[in-house]
């Protein structure tokens, strides 16, 4: 069955910190896709990225990167330099040969200033 | 370039009472439609989707329905609300095919007198 595990419900780090968000997934599909979500106080969802199976390299985007790794199962999000900005919660959401996302339980952020 | 309308962004209602929550899609043709209730300081759960106009795939069993009776319109719908039907409300389309990321409203904040 498939199952995405966000096991840090909250964190709380000071500004300027490294951050890393932890992602665990189970599949049986050798074919599918990850994504990363943020959802800010205001409450819409916005897409950060998507990882499909076959893709593992890392990817960087400003402070934000991503390390998809297929032999732990993992897809772990780091925002390096936190700022107050990113104070949300983020979601790590499967989606394999069905057709819904698969979503984890969340991880919310606390950035302190 | 595509955008999601939904409104209202805020509903007080009284438990019996009838609802209707309207998301509509611009820019984009024959967009696969998602409906999404999160529960406070809860994931997301999927209520239904859409692939065209007129077919509805129901994921939860509940006094919610749904409906598209246009490319481009979502609506969700009940004949008398419960006090569980409180959460935030929101509305997702996607490109069809697979692996193709969600976007999503603003939301809806529905409570239940």
């Amino acid at each position: 069955a498939q199952k995405v595990t966000q096991a840090q419900t909250e964190i709380s780090v000071v500004e300027k910190e490294d951050v890393t968000l932890d992602c665990v997934y189970e599949t049986r599909d050798t074919t599918y896709y990850l994504f990363w979500y943020k959802q800010p106080p205001s409450g819409e969802l916005v897409f950060l990225i998507r990882r499909n199976s076959f893709d593992e390299q890392n990817e960087i985007s400003g402070r934000y990167s991503w390390n998809f790794q297929k032999s732990t199962s993992s897809f772990n999000f780091t925002i390096t330099a936190s700022q107050v900005v990113d104070s949300a919660v983020y979601f790590c959401a499967l989606r394999d040969s069905n057709y819904q996302l698969i979503w984890g339980a969340g991880t919310k952020l606390i950035i302190k200033p | 370039s595509q955008t999601i309308h939904q409104w209202p962004a805020t509903l007080v209602q009284p438990v019996g009472s009838p609802l209707s929550l309207e998301c509509t899609v611009e820019g984009t043709s024959n967009p696969n439609l998602y409906w999404y209730r999160q529960a406070a300081g809860r994931g997301l759960q999927l209520l239904f989707y859409s692939v065209g106009i007129g077919q509805i795939s129901s994921e939860v069993p509940q006094n919610l329905s749904a409906s598209r009776p246009q490319d481009r319109q979502f609506i969700l719908s009940s004949k008398k609300l419960l006090l569980s039907d409180s959460g935030f409300y929101l509305c997702a389309w996607s490109l069809s095919g697979t692996g193709q990321p969600q976007h999503f409203g603003d939301g809806t904040r529905l409570s239940i007198l």
